[in-house]
């Protein structure tokens, strides 16, 4: 178990629809990072927070949106959903301590477009 | 900008023999370089990190990679593969900003 929790680890849903996917960082980190993996575009960086303010942008479609809560939980939510937008979701944050400053991967949450 | 290049996605080696695994890092200040590894229906787990302590950095499960800013290289290798080492391993470069930029992976197949 890495301390990073994401929620749900598997979702499928239909094209055109709209899912929030959720992720709690591990306790006492304040950065929380998205990412997209697919099969023919490999790991994609989507959006960086710290303490809830957006600190960086990726490959981020304008269809797909995230925040980061005052708890520090995150939430990426992607609507009108397309078949390309199947894909992994992971989760990740960033330990502040000298020393640390690696990511710590979630599970992922998987999705599924039909 | 920074970034890194894994070459070959996809690598085959038999059980005991030595794990190379290639990535060239792109960058005109020293960087801060990952490996990280994911095993089939799991999310990345860290291997090891360079941060200029050490050229050679030893990491887990028998892995270690190597610094070297004549070839701007940071290969990962194992003397011995395992079967258990078959999964998909991922570089990495932190940018300014503490942004985090992966390569396109590289598969790692062990034959018995």
């Amino acid at each position: 178990d890495s301390g990073v929790t994401q929620t749900p680890k598997h979702l499928i849903t239909a094209t055109g629809q709209r899912v929030t996917l959720r992720c709690s960082p591990r306790s006492g980190d304040l950065s929380v990072y998205w990412y997209q993996q697919s099969l023919d575009q490999g790991l994609q960086f989507l959006i960086q927070y710290y303490n809830g303010e957006e600190r960086a942008k990726g490959n981020i479609l304008e269809r797909f949106s995230a925040q980061q809560f005052p708890d520090l939980h995150s939430e990426l939510n992607l609507s009108s959903l397309e078949l390309g937008d199947s894909a992994l979701y992971f989760c990740a944050s960033r330990g502040e301590s000298h020393g640390a400053n690696v990511l710590t991967f979630g599970a992922g949450s998987r999705l599924t477009v039909l | 900008a920074q970034s890194v290049t894994q070459l070959g996605s996809h690598v085959s080696v038999s059980e005991g023999a030595l794990v190379l695994l290639r990535c060239n890092y792109s960058s005109s200040v020293p960087p801060y370089l990952f490996w990280y590894v994911q095993y089939p229906n799991q999310g990345l787990q860290l291997l090891l990190k360079y941060t200029s302590a050490a050229t050679l950095v030893k990491g887990i499960n028998g892995f270690e990679a190597e610094f070297k800013k004549s070839e701007t290289s940071f290969h990962l290798t194992k003397p011995s593969a395992h079967m258990s080492d078959a999964a998909e391993y991922f570089c990495a470069v932190r940018r300014a900003g503490n942004q985090f930029y992966f390569g396109t992976g590289t598969s790692l197949t062990v034959i018995p």
